[in-house]
């Protein structure tokens, strides 16, 4: 099976950087998604990494280390527009096309 | 852009009612995907559909079932609904050759 892990909630200030972190337990690892999620909306896909690194989009960086099961998702120059939940999202070639999803972190912003 | 809908955004059912949510996709993927949201669990996979007339359970089929008679719909049938149902409800779908997931905006149904 599957299971992954993310804080259940992360706080910080506008003009910030945040970092999330997700742990994940597979057999077969294929790739690492995150999806945001604001309230009342449908989650929306940030980024996926399948090889080691940083991938950066804009504001928003997703890392992958395939050895430590383990990736993150950084925030910077964080907008009050960023408090949302955010969700790491396995994909195990063992499980065909589909995506197991962590709990969620829910990141709040301050002015 | 992709744009998958959802026939109800909010939904109120008695217990024991049979309950249909339909959602459909206007960009001819071919997965399409059933999901249950719930603080503190994240998105639970329910059902999935690779392809017309296809489909696999998820992680939590007791008590659903789904029917895809054309690629573009996927309905999901609770066949009599129970209080432990409430929950929200996302569809999302996926094309073969990518990795990220299109998400409809959500059935929330509460079963009383």
């Amino acid at each position: 099976g599957q299971s992954l892990e993310q804080p259940s909630e992360v706080t910080a200030v506008e003009g910030a950087i945040v970092q999330i972190n997700c742990t994940y337990q597979t057999s077969g690892f294929y790739g690492l998604s995150w999806y945001q999620q604001h309230d009342g909306g449908a989650p929306t896909f940030l980024s996926y990494n399948a090889l080691d690194g940083l991938e950066e989009t804009g504001r928003f960086s997703s890392f992958l280390s395939r050895s430590d099961s383990y990736g993150y998702l950084l925030l910077q120059e964080l907008q009050m527009k960023d408090s949302a939940s955010y969700f790491c999202a396995v994909r195990d070639r063992n499980y065909g096309q589909n995506f197991v999803f962590g709990p969620g972190t829910r990141l709040s912003v301050l002015p | 852009d992709v744009k998958v809908t959802q026939s109800s955004r909010y939904l109120v059912k008695r217990t024991g009612e049979k309950v249909f949510l339909e959602c459909v996709q206007d960009m001819d993927h071919e997965n399409m995907f059933w999901y249950r949201q719930d603080p503190g669990l994240g998105l639970r996979l329910i059902y999935f559909s690779y392809d017309v007339k296809m489909k696999e359970k998820g992680d939590i089929p007791e008590g659903y079932s789904v029917s895809r008679e054309k690629k573009e719909r996927f309905s999901l049938i609770l066949e009599s609904a129970s209080t432990n149902q409430t929950s929200m409800y996302l569809c999302a779908t996926l094309t073969s050759l990518s990795y990220e997931q299109y998400f409809g905006p959500g059935t929330r149904l509460t079963v009383t």
